[in-house]
């Protein structure tokens, strides 16, 4: 079945350094969407990447579909106290219209 | 996030007892999901809904059923539960269109 790998599993940053993730898929997506998860909280959706090469920001976040609709990358810059959570990768293939498959999300941490 | 709720939040259960979570929306969502969240693990698909008593298996539904009688609600039933149950589940709803928009979460403990 189809897998996503993310990497890396945690990220320790200090405050006001980059961060990036990288999320990888086993089979071509229709699209992928991104979630965070606070510490103790649910994941919440952030957004979703539908066309090949497509880049998206959200002010300080950047997402990116990789050309060939099987990799995604979302970049923090300046990261601050509150980015810390879990980031997860969601995709959707072509073949599974009602189910996401899930990365196993970077653990963000930022020492203030 | 405003229009889904779990319940129970947090449930402590005996191993070998049936357990029922609840999810209900107010969205009127066509498709509902439970997932299970372990350390490691990250998400993994149990069951999903498609509509009402439009039901199929996920990545780990061993030991799971469920049941979707209404539009709002979807009810995920342990069996007779284990200690590998002990999980954090979130139901989470779509329209299909966008992203997934998830419950609180139970925080379920098999002893």
């Amino acid at each position: 079945g189809q897998q996503v790998m993310q990497i890396p599993q945690y990220q320790h940053v200090q405050e006001g350094e980059d961060f990036t993730t990288y999320c990888n898929s086993s089979t071509t997506l229709s699209n992928i969407q991104w979630y965070k998860q606070r510490p103790g909280g649910h994941p919440v959706f952030l957004i979703q990447l539908v066309k090949s090469g497509e880049v998206k920001k959200q002010k300080r976040l950047t997402f990116q579909f990789g050309e060939a609709k099987k990799n995604s990358s979302l970049h923090i810059t300046a990261t601050q106290t509150t980015d810390v959570g879990t980031y997860f990768c969601a995709g959707r293939s072509g073949g599974s219209n009602y189910k996401l498959t899930f990365g196993k999300g970077t653990l963000l941490t930022v020492n203030p | 996030d405003a229009g889904i709720t779990q319940s129970p939040r947090h449930k402590v259960t005996e191993t070998g007892t049936p357990v029922t979570l609840r999810c209900h929306q107010t969205e009127n969502h066509r498709y509902m999901y439970w997932y299970r969240q372990d350390p490691g693990h990250g998400l993994r698909l149990i069951h999903y809904s498609y509509g009402v008593k439009d039901t199929d298996k996920g990545e780990v539904s061993d030991g799971y059923s469920v049941s979707r009688s209404k539009t709002e609600d979807f009810l995920l039933t342990l069996e007779s539960a284990t200690s590998s149950q002990t999980s954090v589940y979130f139901c989470a709803i779509s329209s299909g269109a966008y992203g997934y928009t998830f419950g609180s979460g139970t925080r379920l403990t098999v002893v």
